[in-house]
């Protein structure tokens, strides 16, 4: 069975630039979780989706990030402005459960901002 | 707010060896996770712990709960090359109804051979 497939896989581009990383979840999973990773912060949730529904953005650093899920198999996490800080691996990851259940994640977005 | 802390954040350990990293919470937690991120990887999910004083094994592992929930552990025997990576734990506190899994700084792996 896929897994949950993220896209692209690297992405490098230069300040001020618009960055869309994209996300298809395993089918039959109604959780949806984007986490950021970096050294000095470790592993950051930035948003999940419930059925679609945003649940939780707390997370969200600011408001150049801004995240959609138009259906179940797809969702994506959008930079714009991107800034250098924003440097990181993303990932996202799907479960059946908020917490009870093992979240899958995918290979993660490895983007650098120059 | 609740926090997850882990520790040591570092462990060399010689092949072989044991050792043990630690998962503590400010706060109650209904349930704990653990994951595996091999360098250059994605998370993998390992186990669930759910009831005071929970052990539970995968081969060489064994993970804990304690009998408070608010920490975790997990021991390592005769470490192996294959066990290199950052080993997280995720918590769900269950003051906050509706919160989410909150993940610790990870304890990060290396074995020498």
């Amino acid at each position: 069975d896929a897994g949950v497939i993220q896209s692209p896989r690297h992405e490098v581009t230069e300040m001020g630039q618009e960055v869309t990383l994209r996300c298809k979840p395993i089918s039959g999973h109604d959780y949806l979780f984007w986490y950021r990773q970096t050294m000095m912060r470790g592993l950051e949730l930035l948003i999940y989706f419930n059925n679609n529904v945003p649940i939780d953005d707390s997370g969200m650093p600011e408001d150049r990030f801004s995240a959609k899920m138009p259906n179940a198999s797809f969702s994506t996490l959008k930079i714009q402005p991107s800034e250098p800080r924003d440097s990181a691996v993303y990932f996202c990851a799907s479960s059946t459960d908020r917490v009870l259940e093992p979240q899958h994640f995918g290979d993660g977005t490895r983007l650098s901002i120059l | 707010g609740q926090q997850v802390m882990q520790i040591p954040q570092y462990q060399h350990v010689q092949e072989g060896e044991d050792f043990t990293t630690y998962c503590n919470s400010s706060t109650t937690l209904s349930n704990i996770q653990w994951y595996k991120q091999r360098p250059g990887g994605h998370p993998v999910f390992l186990i669930q712990l759910v009831k005071s004083g929970e052990v539970k094994k995968q081969k060489r592992l064994t993970f804990q709960f304690g009998e408070a929930k608010k920490n975790s552990s997990l021991h390592i025997t005769a470490t192996q090359t294959t066990d290199v990576g950052t080993y997280f734990c995720a918590g769900d506190p269950i003051e906050a109804a509706g919160n989410k899994l909150t993940f610790g700084g990870g304890t990060r792996v290396l074995v020498k051979p």
